[in-house]
């Protein structure tokens, strides 16, 4: 079993759509989670940095932690076909874990 | 403007060959970080730095190598030991706050592609 475990998509929505992106993990030691945009032949981009449980928002973006079911998201409102990217995750331990782990990512396809 | 370069952007390689990928960053980033990139798989660790003169291998760093001479420069050689180089190379780096808040920042990847 994967450490971490992403749907690879692709996921295709409509302009304008809520879309939600999800990973699992089986490490309960992982503290800090990463959501990373990547477009086509580019290097990954930092969207999202959450520590521990809880929700963080950055404009039409949140990313969610649930610690006890070990599962992340990312929701984007009002999505844009700029927005068609692929998702990667990524988590890393607490302490002295310099390590991160990064999900295969999925694919969005956010049609005009 | 800071940043993190990867040059070159496609590589062409030729069987029994060594080549070498270049990673720059002016960030002042103690930790540099070499990832190789597959379709349909996470990025894998190759090899990692997190102090000049001083580098780690990775989860796969078989067939690669790498040196830390300065702290803005972390170059990856793909040895001809490498039996299935053809992938995306990402380079990146972080402050390197071990267990801490650093995140990785990554470079724009080099395309290694074998003939």
């Amino acid at each position: 079993q994967k450490e971490v475990e992403q749907d690879p998509g692709p996921l295709s929505v409509p302009e304008g759509a809520i879309v939600s992106l999800n990973c699992t993990y089986s490490n309960s030691a992982f503290q800090y989670f990463m959501w990373y945009r990547q477009y086509s032949r580019k290097g990954p981009e930092l969207l999202m940095y959450t520590y521990s449980s809880g929700n963080k928002e950055d404009g039409r973006f949140t990313a969610q932690v649930d610690k006890s079911s070990k599962y992340i998201s990312l929701f984007i409102r009002d999505s844009q076909p700029s927005d068609s990217a692929t998702y990667l995750c990524a988590m890393r331990e607490g302490t002295g874990g310099f390590k991160t782990i990064f999900g295969a990512g999925t694919r969005l396809f956010v049609k005009a | 403007d800071g940043g993190i370069t990867q040059s070159p952007k496609y590589l062409f390689r030729k069987e029994g060959q060594n080549v070498t990928l270049s990673c720059e960053q002016n960030l002042n980033h103690d930790a540099m970080y070499w990832y190789r990139q597959d379709p349909g798989q996470g990025l894998r660790l190759i090899y990692y730095s997190q102090i000049v003169n001083d580098f780690q291998k990775g989860d796969i760093a078989e067939g690669y190598s790498v040196s830390r001479e300065k702290k803005e420069s972390f170059p990856l050689t793909v040895t001809s030991a490498q039996k299935n180089p053809t992938a995306f190379y990402l380079c990146a780096s972080s402050t390197g706050l071990a267990g801490g808040r650093e995140t990785q920042y990554f470079g724009p990847g080099t395309r290694l592609l074998v003939l």
